[in-house]
């Protein structure tokens, strides 16, 4: 059973509009929260993180919030960018591990149309 | 500049073969570990090393070996590959106090 799931695998949004990429997890053990992009023929890159005490966290266009009660996160981006258009995955770790496994969603394909 | 290098980034091999992608980066990370990613599975982490000659399984160890001989080195064996190991492979570091992972480009393995 995922813990981690990204139940949309698409999505698809107006250039210079919101695009908002959600995430829900099921393990409470869970304390810090990241979010990557990955483009074709790449590996997968670092955008932002949330550890379990925050509720939100921005950097430039990107925000992620974190709804602890709802086992909900969500990454907003504005305002959306073609160059945006890739898969962006969730991933969770867990308090009692060394900080190794990270458990990610099944991820989400965006795209952001001119 | 800093990176993790995979090779190869595509391999076709026949049920049976034993075959190495290697790892390597240029961080002095310590930690690395192996993920494999599959349609609507996401990323499953198959081995990870803490340091040197220190490695333990992830999610998806079965039919999959590692080494960690050299701090930078982190080799994935396929002693026996089957047509289910048929997945795209990504080995990552990163350094004790960073929770994000660097990722390599990655490698296409086709087992036929």
């Amino acid at each position: 059973d995922q813990q981690v799931k990204q139940n949309s695998p698409s999505l698809s949004v107006q250039e210079g509009r919101i695009s908002i990429l959600n995430c829900d997890y099921t393990n409470s053990m869970f304390d810090y929260f990241l979010w990557y992009k990955k483009y074709p023929a790449e590996g997968p890159t670092f955008l932002i993180s949330i550890s379990s005490i925050k509720d939100k966290n921005e950097d430039g266009r990107f925000t992620v919030f974190l709804n602890k009660s709802a086992k909900h996160l969500s990454l907003h981006i504005v305002p959306s960018q073609p160059g945006d258009s890739a898969v962006y995955f969730c991933a969770a770790r867990g308090i009692n591990n060394a900080g190794n496994m990270l458990t990610f969603g099944g991820g989400t394909r965006l795209m952001v149309k001119p | 500049e800093a990176q993790v290098t995979q090779n190869p980034r595509y391999l076709i091999t026949v049920t049976g073969k034993k075959l190495t992608v290697t790892c390597s980066q240029n961080m002095n990370h310590e930690y690395m570990s192996w993920y494999r990613q599959d349609p609507g599975l996401g990323l499953r982490q198959i081995y990870y090393s803490m340091n040197v000659e220190v490695t333990d399984k992830g999610d998806v160890p079965e039919g999959y070996k590692v080494s960690r001989k050299e701090k930078r080195n982190f080799p994935l064996i396929l002693e026996s590959p089957s047509p289910n190991q048929t997945s795209l492979y990504f080995c990552a570091s990163r350094s004790p106090g960073n929770y994000g992972y660097t990722f390599g480009s990655g490698t296409r393995l086709t087992v036929v």
